[in-house]
């Protein structure tokens, strides 16, 4: 199986401009969590989205958003970028029914100029 | 953010030294997970413990849960380069939702 694969995996951006970040999880995983990854905070969890919809949230403003299509595939959108959005975005896919182990994919490093 | 306490933040050893992780909640869990980062890639899952007082062992490995099921560590025997990463626990908040530990990041020198 392949694993989970997010697009792109670097990304320059200016303040105030949005992106757009990828990932796309195993065959037959149905669960998609983001999280963000910074030297000072760790990891932290911005969402989780099962079946096209938002199952969970973290605690981030609401410039971050995300969504899920029908084929599992996710996205993730940063709106008004700061410069304290930079970081290794990492998506992780599961089978979504439980407590599961995650499957992490590569990450897109974001740098905010 | 919410975050689960992990001990120590860094630690460096000399190769074939041992190394322990230390991994605490102030509330009880049903289970908890750990994954390793190494320099440069993502998290990867090794083991999940669902069990008061489990054990359990991959090679050099030990993991292990408490009694109280609010604390858990690895522990690493005879260290080696290849283990070098930051070692990460997890556990679940609320359904569906893992939330990461601090992270250790192990060094290990040759």
């Amino acid at each position: 199986k392949a694993g989970v694969t997010q697009t792109p995996r670097y990304l320059i951006k200016t303040r105030g401009q949005q992106v757009t970040l990828s990932c796309s999880p195993i065959s037959g995983h149905r669960s998609v969590s983001w999280y963000q990854q910074t030297p000072g905070q760790g990891l932290q969890f911005l969402f989780e989205y099962f079946s096209e919809t938002q199952r969970n949230k973290g605690n981030f403003p609401g410039r971050f958003s995300g969504r899920q299509f029908s084929n599992s595939r996710s996205e993730m959108n940063v709106s008004t970028l700061e410069l304290g959005d930079s970081a290794l975005y990492l998506c992780a896919s599961s089978p979504g029914q439980g407590t599961e182990k995650l499957f992490f994919g590569s990450g897109t490093q974001l740098s905010v100029l | 953010g919410q975050q689960v306490m992990q001990i120590p933040q860094y630690q460096h050893v000399q190769e074939g030294e041992d190394f322990t992780t230390y991994c605490n909640s102030s509330t009880t869990l049903s289970n908890i997970q750990w994954y390793k980062q190494r320099p440069g890639g993502h998290p990867v899952f090794l083991i999940q413990l669902v069990k008061s007082g489990e054990v359990k062992k991959q090679k050099r490995l030990t993991f292990q849960f408490g009694e109280a099921k609010k604390n858990s560590s690895l522990h690493i025997t005879a260290t080696q380069t290849t283990d070098v990463g930051t070692y990460f626990c997890s556990k679940p908040s609320g359904t569906y939702k893992y939330i990461f530990g601090t992270g250790t990041r192990l060094k290990v020198l040759a």
